[in-house]
């Protein structure tokens, strides 16, 4: 069973605000992700993680930073909310496949942002 | 370039109808994965299954059964004797092995089971 963690799971914040959403896994998974996602609509991946120190852009032009200083911990920061960042922001870690690369990605719960 | 379609916006059933979720997939690779996800109201993504390029063969899980035909790039999955709680958005997905994106997500499938 995955243990991948996001908090918080609702969060409704006034324009220009910053915001961190939080994700952690237990798992010692060393690749991680971010993926911004409409509700129902396709999954963008806006952000992912080799390693410890490192980080990359996705797909998805985004706004948003993130980190990883830590194994386990790869948070996401907006320096200042806008309505257009309204969304659902899932966090992922991936298992390491037997080839490198089938590893399948287990999913937090998502945290869904509102912006006034 | 890696692409994954799910031709199937919304798919509405009864309960305890059999539904098949159609998903073909375009890639270079001769390795690759397929993934397929359930995404229930709550918003989570829970993963369902992957199969290598290599096995052809069908998979049965329950009422949960996978059809893998690399002559037609297709990887669709067959729910039997459909419940409410099947009701979801259901992903399919396909891996780009060696590079750290990995998973190109299909569009989606919204499943609803009618009682």
């Amino acid at each position: 069973e995955a243990d991948i963690y996001q908090t918080p799971r609702y969060l409704v914040i006034g324009t220009g605000k910053k915001i961190t959403l939080e994700c952690s896994q237990t798992m010692g998974h060393d690749k991680m992700y971010w993926y911004q996602q409409d509700p129902g609509m396709e999954l963008h991946l806006i952000h992912y993680s080799y390693g410890v120190n490192s980080t990359e852009k996705g797909d998805l032009s985004s706004e948003s930073t993130v980190s990883r200083i830590r194994t386990e911990h790869f948070p996401l920061t907006l320096e200042s909310a806008r309505p257009s960042h309204t969304s659902q922001y899932l966090c992922a870690s991936r298992r390491q496949g037997l080839a490198g690369g089938g590893g399948e990605q287990y999913f937090g719960p998502g945290t869904r942002l509102t912006v006034t | 370039a890696q692409k994954v379609t799910q031709a199937q916006t919304e798919i509405s059933v009864v309960e305890k109808e059999d539904v098949t979720l159609d998903c073909v997939y375009e890639t270079r690779d001769t390795t690759y994965y397929l993934f397929w996800y359930k995404q229930p109201p709550s918003g989570e993504l829970v993963f369902l299954i992957r199969r290598n390029s290599f096995d052809e063969q069908n998979e049965i899980s329950g009422r949960y059964s996978w059809n893998f035909q690399k002559s037609t790039s297709s990887f669709n999955f067959t729910i039997t004797a459909s419940q409410v709680v099947d009701s979801a958005v259901y992903f399919c997905a396909l891996s780009e092995p060696g590079s750290a994106r990995q998973l190109t997500f299909g569009s989606g499938t919204q499943l609803t089971v009618l009682p």
